[in-house]
């Protein structure tokens, strides 16, 4: 285990759904990140915590709203999304946010379909 | 633009055989390279990181190669297991706070 744990791991909402993914780290780190994974593409960063505050929205559209309550949780609310959002979306912390160089440390992801 | 290309997409070898898979990056300046292991239905696991000042690095079985002027990596697994099957991953860090990732290449290893 990595020691970030997310949930729920497959997830199937309809596009006028509310839901939430939720994420958890015990390594004591003070950076979470959201990423997108689809298919055939390269990771996509979408938001950046840094001790509980956002310093880093990848231009992510509003219908994704996260959330960090303190420096071991991390959500990401999904409303009104679209059926190109599924995908997986991974979450990962790591000690600092530094450079955007330090290793990170990755949940297993939700699988994410909408229909 | 920052980009990071890596080959092949996929490719399938016999266990116990050797594979190198490759890396291309243009992102300027340099900060530092990571190889990342994932495993089907798990998130990314860091294998190695290679700073400018670094030609190889090993990790076990896996081997890490940087050349810094032409700005290709590899990544060499010997003697490759089944539990080698996952899809690599190239991650380059230069001087903006988001790194570049590759699209990954697919590694099937067969019995």
């Amino acid at each position: 285990e990595t020691g970030v744990t997310q949930t729920p791991r497959h997830l199937v909402m309809g596009m006028t759904n509310k839901k939430s993914l939720k994420c958890e780290q015990h390594l004591g780190h003070n950076a979470m990140y959201w990423y997108k994974q689809s298919a055939k593409k390269p990771l996509e960063l979408m938001f950046v915590y840094s001790l509980e505050e956002r310093v880093e929205n990848n231009s992510v559209p509003s219908r994704f709203s996260p959330e960090c309550p303190n420096s071991s949780h991390l959500f990401l609310h999904l409303h009104t999304l679209q059926p190109e959002d599924s995908a997986l979306y991974l979450c990962a912390s790591s000690q600092d946010r530094g450079t955007g160089s330090e290793k990170l440390f990755f949940g297993s992801g939700t699988q994410l379909s909408v229909l | 633009k920052n980009q990071v290309e890596q080959s092949p997409q996929s490719l399938i070898i016999l266990e116990g055989k050797n594979c190198t898979l490759q890396c291309n990056y243009t992102v300027s300046p340099f900060s530092n390279l990571r190889w990342y292991k994932q495993d089907t239905g798990r998130g990314p696991v860091s294998l190695t990181i290679m700073t400018f000042s670094e030609n190889t690095k090993s990790n076990g079985r896996y081997t890490a190669t940087l050349d810094a002027d032409t700005k290709q990596s590899s990544l060499h697994i010997t003697a490759s297991q089944l539990s080698d099957s996952a899809s690599y991953i190239c991650v380059v860090s230069g001087d903006s706070y988001i790194p570049t990732f590759g699209r990954g290449t697919s590694l099937i290893v067969h019995p």
